[in-house]
């Protein structure tokens, strides 16, 4: 397994413009999120799934939109970019089987310029 | 609410025991975690507790949790250069069990 993937690595935008950050888990998970972590911080859940079709909300979700078409994979798109998303974007998922433990990706440092 | 409190930095001498805490506000959390992240990298679990416990242990690590004062540790034993990392406490809480909140991480610095 693969586990966890996100794509890009690394990205830098112009205020305004548009993204999607991709995130795909080959685990058969039902659990996945979408986190940010700003310098010294902890980290902040954005948005969760907690299966295909079925998304929620969580602490910072403005300025996000996430779908969750398949178990695989849960993108992150921002639709016009603001310094203040300027952040590393973490996405992990869980299984219903293993509550207790969440697999991260290896995050996506975004700089919004 | 839900709040995660930890202290920002650490520093202990190698071979030396660290011990890493953290303060949790919601009562009714089910599972408590410590996760460790290195530079550059994702989170990766390193133990959890239920709320029923008061401690465990897992070779090097051994995590105690008040569940009256709220308080949650982490004691690294022998504490190693490999260590050097932000530890991440975290809490699932009863009403919201889908989610897991973080704190803030305590980064961890071994001196020679």
């Amino acid at each position: 397994n693969a586990g966890v993937t996100q794509t890009p690595k690394f990205r830098i935008l112009k205020i305004g413009q548009s993204m999607t950050l991709q995130c795909t888990q080959d685990m058969n998970h039902n659990y996945m999120y979408w986190y940010r972590q700003d310098p010294g911080m902890g980290l902040k859940l954005i948005y969760y799934s907690v299966g295909a079709g079925i998304t929620d909300k969580g602490e910072v979700p403005n300025g996000y939109n996430v779908s969750r078409s398949t178990t695989e994979d849960f993108p992150l798109r921002l639709e016009l970019a603001a310094p203040s998303q300027t952040s590393v974007y973490f996405c992990a998922s869980i299984p219903r089987t293993s509550y207790n433990e969440q697999f991260f990706g290896p995050g996506t440092r975004l700089t919004v310029l | 609410g839900e709040d995660v409190e930890q202290s920002l930095f650490l520093s202990v001498r190698e071979g030396d025991s660290s011990v890493i805490n953290c303060t949790y506000t919601d009562s009714s959390s089910t599972y408590l975690y410590w996760y460790k992240q290195e530079p550059g990298a994702g989170l990766q679990l390193l133990t959890y507790i239920f709320s029923n416990m008061d401690m465990k242990q897992d070779q090097r690590l051994t995590v105690l949790l008040n569940k009256k004062d709220k308080h949650l540790s982490l004691r690294i034993a022998d504490t190693q250069t490999g260590d050097s990392a932000i530890y991440f406490c975290a809490e699932r809480p009863y009403s919201s069990a889908s989610k897991i909140i973080f704190g803030s991480g305590t980064r961890l610095s071994i001196r020679p």
